[in-house]
């Protein structure tokens, strides 16, 4: 079946530090891979996407790689802002399952000034 | 273009009552899934739904939840008789159409805001 796992938080970082948020799935057919940042009481955000293997997604100093050959999707930002201190979800989305998304348990971010 | 619409934003229930969630997609979504999120977990799929069909509702529970998308107006989830583990965020998104499946391709789906259920 599918799913996805992420690495658990709280995550506490200073501004400016590296952040890695690991993740990894297990899936048939031919995933998508996303990330979504949620902020406290709002709804998800789609952060960046990956459709293929060895696809980079992208955006606003965030990067994540989609790896086949070990089945992770590690979110990367070289230096965190205050700013940024939300949840992060690892999820995929199934085509040959109707393009419902399965989300990891997500990873809460604390950056401090 | 308006992003997916949730409403109420909050919903305050007893137990034993109804709930009723409205989920509007965006202009021109045609597809429309449900989620839920309980209190320090990630979301889980509950039901997919076209326009007046249901065509996956694998993750609903068998009973007390129901979900409609009729040819006109908003989706609807409905909670018969809540008890307080249905308390949780449920969220709504939409998506354009299906694609088909090819791999590389994907169908992105736009989530709402969510509503916030308690249940007392």
């Amino acid at each position: 079946g599918n799913s996805v796992t992420q690495m658990e938080g709280p995550v506490t970082l200073s501004e400016e530090a590296f952040l890695t948020i690991n993740c990894t799935y297990t899936a048939t057919g031919y995933p998508s891979l996303f990330w979504y940042v949620q902020y406290p009481g709002e709804g998800l955000q789609l952060l960046l996407k990956a459709t293929k293997a060895d696809d980079k997604g992208s955006n606003k100093g965030f990067e994540a790689t989609y790896r086949k050959e070990t089945t992770s999707f590690h979110l990367e930002k070289g230096s965190v802002q205050v700013s940024d201190s939300a949840v992060y979800f690892c999820a995929l989305s199934d085509l040959y399952n109707f393009n419902k998304f399965y989300f990891g348990s997500g990873t809460k971010l604390n950056v401090k000034p | 273009n308006a992003g997916v619409m949730q409403n109420p934003r909050h919903l305050v229930r007893r137990r034993g009552q109804e709930a009723r969630l409205r989920c509007s997609p965006m202009k021109g979504h045609s597809h429309v899934y449900w989620y839920r999120q309980l209190p320090e977990e990630g979301l889980k799929f509950m039901v997919y739904l076209q326009k007046e069909n249901i065509i996956d509702e694998s993750g609903m529970p068998k009973e007390r939840f129901s979900a409609e998308f009729p040819k006109e107006g908003p989706s609807i989830l409905r909670i018969q008789q809540v008890v307080r583990g249905d308390s949780a965020a449920y969220f709504c998104a939409s998506s354009p159409r299906d694609r088909g499946m090819v791999a590389g391709s994907y169908n992105e789906q736009f989530f709402g805001p969510g509503t916030r259920l308690t249940v007392l």
